[in-house]
């Protein structure tokens, strides 16, 4: 079946350093990716996606790359603020009349000054 | 502004009270879904809807129900049948057409 796994966190880093957090995929077809924010006590927010293989999604400075061959989506950030400090949901929608979106587990991110 | 909107923000279940998580968006979208997250892990679907007075069941439907009669309001029961209801509750939408979904900010619900 799809599916999403992501990289366990707390991922803890120092502000200005850079950010990666992995992500790889399971599906049948071809899924679009996403990647989705949630702060403390609030919904999810979608940060970035790609619908297609190669496509670059980006946003406030974080990027992923949609790579077919490896089946992977990671989320890149050169440089994170104590303001990027979150949970990160990976999620996979499969094409079709409505999107089921699939998520992974999450990853919480705290950057410290 | 347009947006999804979740009511209340904390809700207090009572043993075998029946209570009901609201849901409205003024988005104009087809499709509503509700999602439960418990701390840890991913969101998992309960139901969806892709067009008034029809919807689905998603992956954990037992315990819950859900009614469509309006475009815009999708309300959520978390009925007595669900034994384990504390989790926090996402309601979402999106058109049908492959668009990325629009979350409210959530319904926390406890037990007494």
């Amino acid at each position: 079946g799809n599916s999403v796994t992501q990289m366990e966190g707390p991922v803890t880093l120092s502000e200005e350093a850079f950010l990666t957090i992995n992500c790889t995929y399971t599906a049948t077809g071809y899924p679009s990716l996403f990647w989705y924010v949630q702060y403390p006590g609030e919904g999810l927010q979608l940060l970035l996606k790609a619908t297609k293989a190669d496509d670059k999604g980006s946003n406030k400075g974080f990027e992923a790359t949609y790579r077919k061959e490896t089946t992977s989506f990671h989320l890149e950030k050169g440089s994170v603020q104590v303001s990027d400090s979150a949970v990160y949901f990976c999620a996979l929608t499969t094409s079709g009349g409505y999107n089921k979106l699939i998520f992974g587990a999450g990853t919480r991110l705290a950057v410290h000054p | 502004d347009g947006g999804i909107t979740q009511s209340p923000k904390y809700l207090f279940r009572k043993e075998g009270q029946n209570v009901t998580l609201s849901c409205e968006q003024n988005l104009n979208h087809d499709a509503m879904y509700w999602y439960r997250q418990d701390p840890g892990q991913g969101l998992r679907l309960i139901y969806y809807s892709q067009i008034v007075n029809d919807f689905q069941k998603g992956d954990i439907a037992e315990g819950y129900s859900v009614s469509r009669e309006k475009k815009e309001s999708f309300p959520l029961t978390v009925t007595s049948a669900q034994k384990n209801p504390t989790a926090f509750y996402l309601c979402a939408s999106n058109d049908r057409d492959n668009q990325p979904q629009h979350f409210g900010d959530g319904t926390r619900l406890s037990i007494l």
